[in-house]
């Protein structure tokens, strides 16, 4: 069975643009979760999909959306960035019910400069 | 909100050597679970070993096994017979019960290396 895949791998955006991240999960799981992992702050959660509705949600600002598709495939959206918005964006899935384990992707690195 | 800290940002082992990774949690909650992921070089995430909170016994994959104290909040790993490829970040991380979704708190990591 295929991981969980993410595109691009590497992003370079200038500030005040925005950028789009995808997440393909593993087949038959239901559960996006997105995390953004930096030097400073270490990994801290973005927020959570499941079946198309946004169940959990961190402290970032409303700069960061996301959404999830009929087919369980997840977008994380930034707009305005910053340059702290640099760093590795981590995609996870998971089943979603009662399996709770989540399986991360290779990560997005994303560079505003 | 839970908090989850890892008190040793390095360590080293020797190859075949056994190390034990330290993680503490503070939480209010009654059901929930803990996670040991490793992130090597390649930057990709991968789960360890998995401890429900209300199952007593220490969960153990092969080499990796962890010793979970409840009444202390204590959560270490224990990776016997260590290898060159398990040099890595390791990082500690909860999860409150499955009815509030899937939301990692993770700790701030230790780096692991194995030497030869």
């Amino acid at each position: 069975k295929a991981g969980v895949t993410q595109t691009p791998r590497y992003l370079i955006k200038t500030r005040g643009q925005q950028v789009t991240l995808s997440c393909s999960p593993i087949s038959g799981h239901r559960s996006v979760s997105w995390y953004q992992q930096t030097p400073g702050q270490g990994l801290q959660f973005l927020f959570e999909y499941f079946s198309e509705t946004q169940r959990n949600k961190g402290n970032f600002p409303g700069r960061f959306s996301g959404r999830q598709f009929s087919n369980s495939r997840s977008e994380m959206n930034v707009s305005t960035l910053e340059l702290g918005d640099s760093a590795l964006y981590l995609c996870a899935s998971s089943l979603g019910n009662d399996r709770y384990e989540q399986y991360f992707g290779p990560g997005t690195r994303l560079t505003v400069t | 909100a839970q908090t989850v800290t890892q008190s040793q940002p390095e360590m080293s082992v020797q190859e075949a050597e056994t190390v034990t990774l330290s993680c503490t949690y503070d939480t209010s909650e009654s059901n929930y679970y803990l996670f040991w992921y490793k992130q090597p070089p390649s930057r990709q995430m991968i789960l360890v070993i998995r401890q429900e909170a209300y199952k007593q016994q220490n969960a153990t994959e092969n080499r990796f096994s962890v010793n979970f104290q409840k009444a202390a909040k204590s959560f270490s790993l224990k990776i016997s017979d260590s290898q060159l490829g398990d040099t890595a970040m390791y990082f500690c991380a909860f999860m409150k019960g499955e009815t509030s979704g899937s939301r990692l708190t993770f700790g701030e990591g230790t780096q692991l290396t194995v030497n030869p």
